[in-house]
């Protein structure tokens, strides 16, 4: 692993399906975050972590929700998905710091039908 | 509420030729200016960051500048190759959550032809 890791790479899900979205760092970093992206919008914080142990919620959490057992692992769990959830993911890593860059995975492409 | 406006949505280049993207924003108080780089089914990555202080950074071909008076930054592509084709986001940081609260703009899709 070098970097940040999703999976999987691709979903295609039935609405009212219980779904978790994957997210793995080898960096140590300390802040780990999850974006969605959608065409012709920015990137969209739905939580974020600054630390193991601690979650707080970005601009879109509504039907969301995650957890930060340890430092490397930030998964996403989507309890019951509804079409409006179709979107592209992304897991973010960061040290701790505010002029520290991100690093993003691949993303995860999440169809919801 | 914070914003972040890029220009052009798109744009289509010959290969050798330069080109420049630009990013207004309306993020206050302001932390750091990032642009990241983004390929076709792939994450962003990181290309420069930006503070205050900073009018200008570069990374090889690409050259950001920043300008906090009038809240604009460009983005300057010097020689283009295929490979620079992509999106090109502008993301801005603010001071109160800095870390955890970046604005996003739509991106620029840069596409270079032979």
């Amino acid at each position: 692993i070098a970097g940040i890791t999703q999976a999987p790479t691709s979903q295609i899900l039935a609405a009212g399906r219980r779904m978790t979205l994957r997210c793995t760092q080898d960096m140590r970093h300390n802040a780990m975050y999850w974006y969605r992206q959608d065409l012709g919008l920015g990137l969209r914080l739905i939580h974020y972590s600054n630390t193991a142990g601690t979650t707080g919620k970005g601009e879109v959490p509504d039907g969301y929700s995650v957890s930060r057992a340890n430092t490397d692992d930030f998964p996403l769990t989507l309890a019951s998905a509804v079409p409006s959830q179709t979107s592209v993911y992304f897991c973010a890593s960061s040290p701790t710091g505010s002029n520290y860059g991100y690093t993003f995975g691949s993303g995860t492409r999440l169809t919801v039908v | 509420k914070n914003q972040v406006e890029q220009s052009p949505q798109s744009l289509i280049i010959l290969e050798g030729k330069n080109c420049t993207l630009q990013c207004n924003y309306t993020v206050s108080p302001f932390s750091n200016l990032r642009w990241y780089k983004q390929d076709t089914g792939r994450g962003p990555v990181s290309l420069t960051i930006m503070t205050f202080s900073e009018n200008t950074k570069s990374n090889g071909r690409y050259t950001a500048t920043l300008d906090a008076d009038t809240k604009q930054s460009s983005l300057h592509i010097t020689a283009s190759q295929l490979s620079d084709s992509a999106s090109y986001i502008c993301v801005v940081s603010d001071l109160n959550n800095a870390g955890n609260m970046l604005t996003f703009g739509g991106g620029t899709r840069l596409m270079v032809k032979p």
